[in-house]
């Protein structure tokens, strides 16, 4: 299997423009996860599916972001309009779900907002 | 609200010094404490789940134990190819496959 897989892995763009982050999870994991890591605040989860239903959106820092999962095998993270201390790295995970929580991490995609 | 708290923050260890690390955690109704590595540009890495106390799970130079409070990492005899930053997770019972990070330790291993 490939793995989590994510694009793009580096993105800059200016402030006020819209930033879609895409992720593809392992074939056959029922979950799916959408994590922000920086230096100063670690790895905060913004939002996970189950089944591609939002199940706890509660990370999500404002109106700003929004994730949708339309299918078993896509999910997209969505920054309008995009902001300076949205800077960060963006992971996807998956898990198979049920009673097996091990999550597996794809590459992340590197967000900058000047 | 669950809670992870790592210890130390980083370390800095001679090749083949051996040491530990810690995860202390509250969870309401733990269903299972996880173990990460993290290299520098990519996603964490799945090393183990420990689902109770005085479970131990070995991969290895590395050993994790659990306790009602806390987890250790033991590392033996490290190597340069160790040096990662190692993060601790939990899940609870409280929320549906939500798992609470902590912050990681940042292990350097000199040769």
């Amino acid at each position: 299997d490939a793995g989590v897989i994510q694009s793009p892995r580096h993105e800059v763009t200016e402030m006020g423009q819209e930033v879609t982050l895409r992720c593809k999870p392992i074939s056959g994991h029922n979950s799916l996860f959408w994590y922000r890591q920086t230096m100063m605040r670690g790895l905060e989860l913004l939002i996970y599916f189950n089944n591609n239903v939002p199940i706890d959106d509660s990370g999500m820092p404002e109106d700003r972001f929004s994730a949708k999962m339309p299918n078993a095998s896509f999910s997209t993270l969505k920054i309008q309009p995009s902001e300076p201390r949205d800077s960060a790295v963006y992971f996807c995970a998956s898990s198979l779900g049920g009673s097996n929580y091990e999550q597996y991490f794809g590459p992340g995609t590197r967000l900058t907002v000047t | 609200e669950d809670q992870v708290t790592q210890s130390p923050e980083a370390l800095r260890l001679q090749e083949g010094e051996s040491s530990s690390l810690n995860c202390s955690y509250t969870v309401s109704g733990l269903r299972g404490l996880f173990w990460y590595r993290q290299d520098p540009g990519k996603g964490p890495e799945f090393l183990f789940t420990l689902y109770s106390a005085g479970e131990e799970k070995e991969k290895e130079r590395l050993k994790a134990t659990l306790t009602k409070k806390e987890s250790f990492l033991h590392i033996t005899a490290p190597k340069p190819e160790d040096s990662a930053t190692y993060l601790c997770a939990v899940q609870g019972a409280g929320g549906y496959q939500k798992v609470t990070f902590g912050t990681g330790t940042k292990l350097q291993v000199i040769p």
